[in-house]
């Protein structure tokens, strides 16, 4: 299974809709990453969380990180077209037993799609 | 800056050919990401370095996969011989620290007959 898991893995919504994108990891969170990918071009970075209870927010973007429950949720406000795209987390974590040395893992990725 | 390069944007080639991917980090950026990305298994990081020295290739499939970094402004990935399950899209990113952002280039789309 994924070490961080993605949910939806897709996701249809109408224009002017709000939506939630949620990462969870198996592992304890150091660090969460959020970047948005558009087909046959790289991620471009949206925002880096690091610590327990941080959220921040870009234009109608808002990220939360629950370092508790080891999950992030990223919340879409009155979704536009401009917003269609595939989101995916990155989590760094530290792998215990292996000298405390860092890792980036990431989801798999959602896949949004705004109707107009 | 003109962010991450990396050339060609599109590769086809058959089986067994020698395929060579390339990468110009950002200016500065002391950590160099090579990752492979596919439906299945989303995005690997396949090996990092740092100053221009490998630090975890713990991720290369196998040794069919090479990676070199002979300095700060360039890096390779190099599969040979290719295979068809080595089809993917292979991106490069760079960042200033290990756990600091990570910015992506566009991307190689890596298509093996």
């Amino acid at each position: 299974s994924q070490e961080l898991e993605q949910s939806p893995q897709s996701l249809i919504v109408q224009e002017g809709k709000n939506l939630t994108i949620n990462c969870t990891s198996s592992k304890t969170l150091y660090g969460l990453y959020w970047y948005k990918q558009k087909y046959g071009e790289g991620l471009i970075f949206l925002m880096m969380l690091q610590k327990g209870g941080e959220e921040k927010s870009h234009e109608k973007i808002t990220a939360k990180l629950d370092e508790k429950k080891q999950q992030s949720s990223l919340h879409i406000t009155a979704s536009q077209p401009s917003h269609a795209g595939i989101y995916l987390c990155g989590a760094d974590i530290r792998v215990v037993g292996d000298g405390n040395n860092r890792k980036l893992i990431w989801g798999l990725g959602t896949s949004l799609a705004v109707n107009p | 800056d003109a962010g991450v390069i990396q050339s060609p944007r599109h590769e086809v080639t058959e089986m067994g050919q020698e395929v060579t991917l390339r990468c110009k980090p950002i200016s500065g950026h002391d950590y160099l990401f090579w990752y492979r990305q596919t439906m299945m298994r989303g995005l690997e990081l396949l090996i990092y370095f740092n100053n221009n020295v490998p630090i975890d290739d713990s991720g290369m499939p196998e040794d069919r996969f090479s990676a070199k970094m002979p300095n700060a402004s360039f890096s390779t990935l190099k599969i040979q011989p290719s295979e068809p399950r080595d089809s993917a899209v292979y991106f490069c990113a760079s960042s200033l620290a290990i756990t600091d952002t990570q910015y992506f280039g566009p991307g190689t789309r890596l298509t093996v007959l």
